[in-house]
């Protein structure tokens, strides 16, 4: 099983500022990785596909980076609405899709 | 617009059995694999099984294996989660969600099973 490692558990930003989030697979995914937002009592929302793409929906200042086993995502100019849990996750391996634990994002 | 919507959930006993269902609208349902995938506090986000658009491949995780059925309708839009032999650890929110070549893009709103005596 391929392990996702977030850091940090928690990140602390001011409205406006910049959020660095990172993500790291325990093997090669290439670029097979997706970032998720979740709300509280919401279902994870997809963000980022193939490690850079925006899905429909998500804002510019959401951008990823990566490939092979290390990964970012850049929220610039964070939204009030930004802030959430975020989660990366590997589709390489399929079915067996893995996730990380989770990046809290708060204010 | 796509909409998956959990319904099923509840509180049953150790070794009881629960059905989930998941109405799928928005899109042609009988095109797409579809996944449950489940959310613990503990485990966070972990993929418990797999269906393919017509049936012929259905996969489970292995702490579910011999337990669950995973199950589609695809004239009614419905997938299905037939949950046997539950244990604790098995308690969870439940998402159907459906599957792409670049991830789950779209969840339902997931529905809570809570394993207790």
């Amino acid at each position: 099983e391929i392990v996702m490692t977030q850091s940090p558990a928690t990140l602390s930003v001011s409205p406006g500022e910049r959020a660095t989030l990172s993500c790291r697979a325990s093997q090669s995914v290439s670029s097979n990785l997706a970032w998720y937002q979740q709300k509280p009592g919401q279902a994870p929302r997809l963000l980022i596909y193939g490690a850079s793409t925006r899905a429909t929906g998500t804002p510019a200042r959401f951008s990823g980076s990566g490939s092979g086993t290390e990964f970012t995502l850049t929220v610039n100019s964070l939204q009030s609405e930004d802030f959430a849990v975020y989660y990366c996750q590997q589709y390489y391996n399929w079915p067996t899709w893995t996730f990380g634990q989770g990046t809290k994002v708060e204010i | 617009e796509v909409e998956l919507v959990e319904s099923g959930g509840g509180l049953v006993q150790p070794g009881g059995s629960l059905r989930l269902s998941c109405a799928a609208s928005g899109f042609t349902f009988s095109s797409y694999g579809m996944n449950w995938v489940r959310q613990t506090p503990g485990k966070g986000l972990e993929w418990v099984s797999y269906i393919g658009s017509r049936s012929d491949t259905i996969l489970y995780a292995d702490s579910v294996k011999g337990r669950f059925t995973i199950s589609r309708d695809n004239a009614k839009n419905s997938l299905y989660l037939q949950m046997n032999s539950l244990r604790d650890e098995d308690t969870a929110v439940y998402y159907c969600a459906r599957a792409t070549i670049h991830g789950y893009d779209n969840w339902g709103q997931g529905t809570l099973v809570t394993v207790s005596s």
